[in-house]
């Protein structure tokens, strides 16, 4: 599975949206981008994946570049409740049981 | 909304005993898996598990660890003679097919204390 790079850290005011940028140079063709959260040290919980359109769900929405090779979840309206570790993945299709490779993550604190 | 489940919440153990650690994923899933994560440091895959036998393993799981599906409902995770550096989150998680594209939702937690 590709590799990701995402910041460390990043702020962000409540209410405000969360951009949160994540660099996935090496993808390949059927290669999907996951992002999942974790709060605290809570389970991570699933956000959003997609494969090269983009994607809205009711937690988020994830927009990935043309050439696939970066990506952005954002966060409409951020909460104190979304201060949490969020975690960029890229997942090939390949046989059963898949796992999941976790990075560093960027770690967002939601200001009031 | 159905969720995967964990128990214990917190097991504290002496270094040296064996512990089982459960969970109970979502009922309409058959592909299972175990991570862990030492305190302020990533998620670590363990192990996954489909049609009672292993998919495949890290390096961690080794042979003082294993799994088993005992019932149709609990999906557990045995250490065998624990280690101070066992001390860690266990999460398992669950998904339907188990192919890249799914989805693996994660239960809470163990947090086991070796001293």
């Amino acid at each position: 599975d590709a590799k990701t790079t995402q910041p460390p850290s990043m702020d962000c005011a409540e209410g405000r949206a969360a951009n949160l940028p994540c660099n996935h140079s090496t993808i390949s063709g059927n290669e999907y981008v996951y992002w999942y959260r974790q709060i605290h040290s809570q389970g991570p919980q699933y956000i959003i994946h997609g494969l090269k359109n983009n994607e809205t769900n009711e937690m988020a929405s994830l927009i990935i570049t043309e050439d696939r090779k970066s990506s952005t979840l954002i966060l409409p309206h951020a909460t104190l409740r979304d201060t949490a570790v969020y975690y960029c993945i890229v997942r090939g299709l390949k046989a059963a049981g898949n796992k999941l490779t976790f990075g560093g993550g960027t770690r967002v604190l939601v200001k009031p | 909304e159905p969720e995967v489940t964990q128990t214990p919440s917190h097991q504290v153990t002496q270094m040296g005993q064996e512990v089982i650690l459960r969970c109970v994923p979502i009922s309409n899933h058959l592909y299972f898996y175990w991570y862990r994560q030492i305190l302020g440091q990533k998620v670590e895959f363990l192990v996954s598990f489909y049609n009672n036998e292993i998919s495949e393993k890290s390096e961690i799981f080794d042979d003082q660890f294993s799994v088993e599906r005992p019932d149709g409902s609990n999906f557990t995770l045995k250490i065998r003679s624990t280690k101070l550096e066992d001390s860690a989150m266990y999460f398992c998680a669950s998904s339907k097919q188990g192919a890249g594209t799914d989805t693996q939702y994660f239960g809470p937690g163990t947090r086991l204390t070796v001293l």
